[in-house]
């Protein structure tokens, strides 16, 4: 089974502007959560999407942004980038019925923020 | 909220010897805890889910451990490829998605 993928893997972006990710999950999996990783702050949870829906959310700004398709993929976006948002943004998909349902990564988009 | 300590910080060994990783954590009604290793540049890699106090999973020279306030890893002959930061993780009741530790960034000489 091939596992989540995540494009772009690097992307390179001025303050003020926007960007998307994208994230396709592995085959079957309804959940896509989002993760923001910084060497400060570790691993911080952004939100959570199930069946097209919103399920959880973290303590992000407004700023901070996703969706999900039908097929399950699903996009983040970040509007008015700030430096602060250079990190390695991680997508984790999960079958998603079930509390406590593990988690599988991708390999990440490194966003650097000039 | 939810909250996870890992120690050490870092933890720097010699091929062989063996050592425990520990993950201390409170969550408000505990749904699963979480163990991932990480290399350099990459995504967490899933080693363990554990649902309740007592039990464990072993794979390779890997085993977890869980009690209601903490879980370790514990690692026996670690090899150099057992180089990598463990990351420790716990979903609770609430809509916060996994918390995680900061990791422990594990070195193993040859």
């Amino acid at each position: 089974k091939a596992g989540v993928t995540q494009t772009p893997r690097y992307l390179i972006k001025t303050r003020g502007q926007q960007v998307t990710l994208s994230c396709s999950p592995i085959s079957g999996h309804r959940s896509v959560s989002w993760y923001q990783q910084t060497p400060g702050q570790g691993l911080q949870f952004l939100f959570e999407y199930f069946s097209e829906t919103q399920r959880n959310k973290g303590n992000f700004p407004g700023r901070f942004s996703g969706r999900q398709f039908s097929n399950s993929r699903s996009e983040m976006n970040v509007s008015t980038l700030e430096l602060g948002d250079s990190a390695l943004y991680l997508c984790a998909s999960s079958p998603g019925q079930a509390a406590g349902d593990t988690q599988y990564f991708g390999p990440g988009t490194r966003l650097t923020v000039l | 909220e939810d909250q996870v300590t890992q120690s050490p910080e870092a933890l720097r060994l010699q091929e062989g010897e063996s050592s425990s990783l520990n993950c201390s954590y409170t969550v408000s009604g505990l749904r699963g805890l979480f163990w991932y290793r990480q290399d350099p540049g990459k995504g967490p890699e899933f080693l363990f889910t554990l649902y309740s106090a007592g039990e464990e999973k072993e794979k390779e020279r890997l085993k977890a451990t869980l009690t209601k306030k903490e879980s370790f890893l514990h690692i026996t002959a670690p090899k150099p490829e057992d180089s990598a930061t463990y990351l420790c993780a716990v979903e609770g009741g609430g809509a916060d998605g996994l918390t995680f530790g900061k990791g422990t960034h594990l070195i193993i000489q040859p």
